[in-house]
């Protein structure tokens, strides 16, 4: 059975500090490692996709990266526009049906 | 339409009734997807439509749900003799191209069902 994980549950950082998000993924079969963000009400907004062990992609003050085991979502300088909850999604099978972590709740301090 | 447009937005029905949730993907996409969402946790796979064809239901709970998309546009996600705990928020989602060519999968706001 497909599982993803994520950790931790819950982030409080100060303005500038950075971090790290975990996914930890356990897929038959991956077709697509996926970060989104998703705001209080509203629906899971994409940030990124990753094929392979080794990519990284960038976006603002947020980088992806993947390994065979694992995602991590870094977060440079982070700002309060950044508080969000985090979900990371690994898509398997031939309609790569998304399979969720739980989420971390990011919440950036000025 | 610009993005995954779904209604109604809140739904407050009385157990043993049924309910439909309709949604409209963006405009020009082929395959689109039905996810449920429990407070707290990402959203759970539900069932997977490309054009008109229902691909994949294996994530339906059980037979008082179903989903339709008869002309490969809109779709309905009907529940039948709703259970409180079917209350939830259900969400659509479409992508361009069908599920195996690597398109991006876009999100609605959903819909929130409340089962009393």
């Amino acid at each position: 059975e497909d599982q993803v994980t994520q950790s931790p549950e819950a982030l409080r950082l100060q303005e500038g500090e950075s971090s790290s998000l975990n996914c930890s993924y356990t897929v038959s079969g991956l077709r697509g490692l996926f970060w989104y963000r998703q705001d209080p009400g509203k629906g899971p907004e994409f940030l990124f996709t990753l094929y392979s062990a080794g990519e990284e992609k960038e976006k603002e003050r947020l980088k992806a990266t993947l390994t065979k085991k694992e995602s991590f979502l870094h977060i440079t300088a982070p700002k309060p526009e950044d508080s969000a909850t985090y979900l990371c999604a690994a898509g398997s099978g031939s309609a790569r049906q998304l399979t969720f972590g739980s989420g971390t709740q990011l919440t950036v301090l000025p | 339409g610009a993005g995954v447009s779904q209604s109604p937005r809140y739904k407050v029905t009385k157990r043993g009734q049924d309910v439909a949730l309709r949604c409209d993907p963006i405009s020009g996409h082929v395959s689109l997807y039905w996810y449920r969402q429990a407070l707290g946790q990402g959203p759970e796979f539900l069932t997977y439509f490309n054009y008109e064809a229902q691909q994949d239901k294996s994530g339906l709970p059980n037979d008082r749900f179903s989903a339709e998309r008869p002309e490969g546009s809109i779709s309905t996600l009907t529940i039948q003799r709703t259970e409180q705990r079917d209350s939830a928020m259900y969400r659509c989602a479409s992508s361009l191209g069908p599920g195996d060519s690597g398109n991006t999968i876009y999100f609605g706001e959903g819909s929130w069902l409340t089962v009393v």
